[in-house]
């Protein structure tokens, strides 16, 4: 079932600006992590952050979690065209499982 | 760092035929990998966990005769869809968990199947 919910679905920006994206969900987890997609690829890890985390950061990246409610955000500071794609984010359950849960994600444009 | 390759990187094939969609860890050994399964502008859905050497264990709704996978090499596994049909068209992405235990996971580039 599908767990993570991130908002904005879709968001465009100018370069240089910063881009926050939010995910919610529901259940209790161990970890959360965003993922890049950049059109019709693959998946990039960006970072992941634990439960009992919650602010992590990567260097453009800034990534906050906040279990009581069940949201985290992912913000890119300073924003390039290159950082255009998609972002999802994945929630990874206890009990050691790598199974995960990805969000709808939200799609960014980073115009020139 | 480590690298999942997955090939075809995009397949056309009539309905009624079978496609064979290979997953390889190029530089490291993955006793366990994920298939997902992905609609346009839409997240990723977990199809199956794929372990080497075992019987791959299916997400609820998912057909395990319609979708086969095979894990028979610590570098390899195939997702098999078998009697392809139109609405089987989409795209498909396998990751695997890399030597050491944990996250975060290594994703293939994925396959966009098409069925005529």
């Amino acid at each position: 079932s599908q767990q993570g919910e991130e908002d904005p679905q879709a968001l465009s920006i100018q370069e240089g600006e910063n881009a926050t994206m939010n995910c919610s969900y529901k259940t209790s987890i161990n970890n959360l992590q965003w993922y890049r997609q950049n059109s019709g690829r693959g998946l990039v890890h960006l970072i992941l952050i634990r439960s009992n985390e919650r602010e992590k950061h990567s260097g453009r990246l800034r990534v906050t979690l906040d279990t009581s409610k069940k949201s985290s955000s992912l913000l890119i500071t300073a924003s390039r065209a290159a950082d255009t794609a998609s972002y999802f984010c994945a929630t990874g359950a206890w009990g050691g499982s790598e199974k995960l849960v990805f969000g709808k994600g939200t799609k960014l444009t980073v115009n020139p | 760092g480590a690298v999942v390759s997955q090939h075809p990187s995009r397949v056309i094939c009539k309905s009624g035929t079978s496609v064979k969609i290979e997953c390889r860890s190029l530089d490291f050994q993955a006793t366990t990998m994920f298939w997902y399964r992905q609609f346009p502008k839409k997240s990723l859905m977990l199809m199956a966990t794929s372990n080497e050497g075992s019987k791959a264990t299916y997400e609820q709704g998912v057909e395990k005769d319609k979708f086969l996978i095979n894990h028979a090499s610590l570098t390899l596994s195939t997702l098999t869809v078998t009697s392809a049909h139109p609405e089987d068209s989409s795209f498909y992405i396998c990751s695997a968990r890399g030597e050491h235990p944990g996250i975060p996971l290594h994703f293939g580039n994925g396959t966009r199947l098409t069925v005529t």
